[in-house]
């Protein structure tokens, strides 16, 4: 099973709302990863966890808070966006954080805010 | 810090033709890896191929080829004997080699479109 699933597939927000995205897998890796993408260009890290711990933040807005609860679960909780927060959201994971291993994408999640 | 250049934001190819999809890098670091991942209108990023910059021999995978030109810092692919289903974007990324943990660098992305 090389399947990294995420959901919704798509969520509409108003700019008050609070929501989660959700990411999973069930391949054993014990590094995930969170990218935001706009149409046509490429995803941009948000962030990565290591172990279940924040590896890595890229300086992103506190209105995206990250959770990782276990090795195989990933959350993205979001509250109050903005309207530029519209975008393509992916999750990842890889075996480890070494660069030699294959970072397997999911879907991703087709997030708009009104 | 590393950046990865795909000078080609569009390209066209007939079917069953070959087609070579252009990406340039750089970086000071010996120890590297290279990569092309392909994101089809479903979204889902799927890596075609990938390069240890320490093997000179290039990869090679069904009908997806790179030419690695380490001194050159280049690492093109190419798509043999093109299908339909080979429509997408086509991004070039590069990673240090690091245990802990390295950021993918993307290029821009090539949108390729395949003919009937």
């Amino acid at each position: 099973d090389t399947e990294v699933t995420q959901t919704p597939k798509h969520l509409v927000m108003g700019m008050t709302n609070k929501k989660s995205l959700k990411c999973e897998q069930h391949m054993g890796h014990r590094a995930m990863y969170w990218y935001k993408q706009k149409a046509k260009k490429p995803p941009e890290l948000m962030f990565v966890y290591s172990y279940e711990k924040l590896s890595i933040n890229e300086s992103v807005p506190s209105r995206f808070s990250p959770e990782c609860p276990n090795s195989s679960l990933l959350n993205l909780h979001l509250h109050a966006l903005q309207p530029e927060d519209s975008a393509l959201y992916l999750c990842a994971s890889s075996t480890t954080l070494d660069s030699l291993y294959e970072q397997y994408f999911g879907p991703g999640t087709r997030l708009t805010v009104t | 810090a590393q950046t990865v250049t795909q000078s080609q934001p569009e390209m066209s190819v007939q079917e069953a033709e070959t087609v070579t999809l252009s990406c340039t890098y750089d970086t000071s670091e010996s120890d590297y890896y290279l990569f092309w991942y392909k994101q089809p209108p479903s979204r889902q990023m799927i890596l075609v191929i990938r390069q240890e910059a320490y093997k000179q021999q290039n990869a090679t995978e069904n009908r997806f080829s790179v030419n690695f030109q380490k001194a050159a810092k280049s690492f093109s692919l190419k798509i043999s004997d093109s299908q339909l289903g080979d429509a997408a974007m086509y991004f070039c990324a590069y990673r240090r080699g690091e245990t802990s943990g390295s950021r993918l660098t993307f290029g821009e992305g090539t949108q390729l479109t395949v003919n009937p």
